[in-house]
């Protein structure tokens, strides 16, 4: 079935480091991915989506390409941010686009 | 514009009782779905209704339901609790329930079943 998987975390940074979070999807067909963010304390706020392979999705900072050649939606960042410390998770919908799946998320921490 | 509410913001239960959960979507958005967050894990799927029909369904027990009403807001009811029900149930909506509407969240609902 469809599935998601994203790198194991925590991750820790020093501000202004490069980030990458990996994910891979198992899907049929193209689906829509979208990766969500959630700060401590808070629910999921939308960071960035892409509807179609190849598309580049951005916001913030954050980018990801739909690469359907190797089912992939890495999040990359040039430089982070100690405003960047959160939860992020991968997800792409199911059940006829009713539902999200999402990954187990990944611990971004970032220090000064 | 108001975003997605839910009440209450915590709530404390024990083993055996029933909760309800309520969610307001944002304005005009017809679609809501429910989701479970145990601690250290992505959201899992519970429901989506979408103008009071349920469309989708998660794999929990029947022991969850949920129902819309007319003006678009939600309630979800979770029955005969258990400890393993212990976690932050998070509330979203979008316009119409495709697949390439975005989800707005919910700030979440802490339920602790002792």
């Amino acid at each position: 079935g469809d599935s998601v998987t994203q790198m194991e975390g925590p991750v820790t940074l020093s501000e202004e480091a490069f980030l990458t979070i990996n994910c891979t999807y198992t899907a049929t067909g193209y689906p829509s991915l979208f990766w969500y963010v959630q700060y401590p304390g808070e629910g999921l706020q939308l960071l960035l989506k892409a509807t179609k392979a190849d598309d580049k999705g951005s916001n913030k900072g954050f980018e990801a390409t739909y690469r359907k050649e190797t089912t992939s939606f890495h999040l990359e960042k040039g430089s982070v941010q100690v405003s960047d410390s959160a939860v992020y998770f991968c997800a792409l919908p199911y059940q006829a686009g009713t539902a999200l799946i999402f990954g187990k998320g990944t611990t971004l921490s970032v220090s000064s | 514009d108001a975003g997605v509410t839910q009440s209450p913001t915590h709530l404390i239960k024990t083993r055996g009782q029933h909760v309800t959960l309520r969610c307001s979507p944002i304005s005009g958005h017809k679609s809501v779905s429910w989701y479970q967050q145990v601690l250290g894990q992505g959201p899992q799927f519970i429901f989506q209704y979408y103008e009071k029909e349920e469309r989708g369904r998660g794999n929990f027990p029947d022991r969850f339901s949920a129902r819309q009403f007319p003006n678009y807001s939600s309630e979800l009811n979770v029955n005969a609790l258990l400890l393993g029900d212990s976690a932050l149930y998070l509330c979203a909506s979008n316009l119409a329930g495709g697949q390439t509407d975005t989800q707005y969240f919910g700030p979440g609902t802490r339920l602790t079943v002792l």
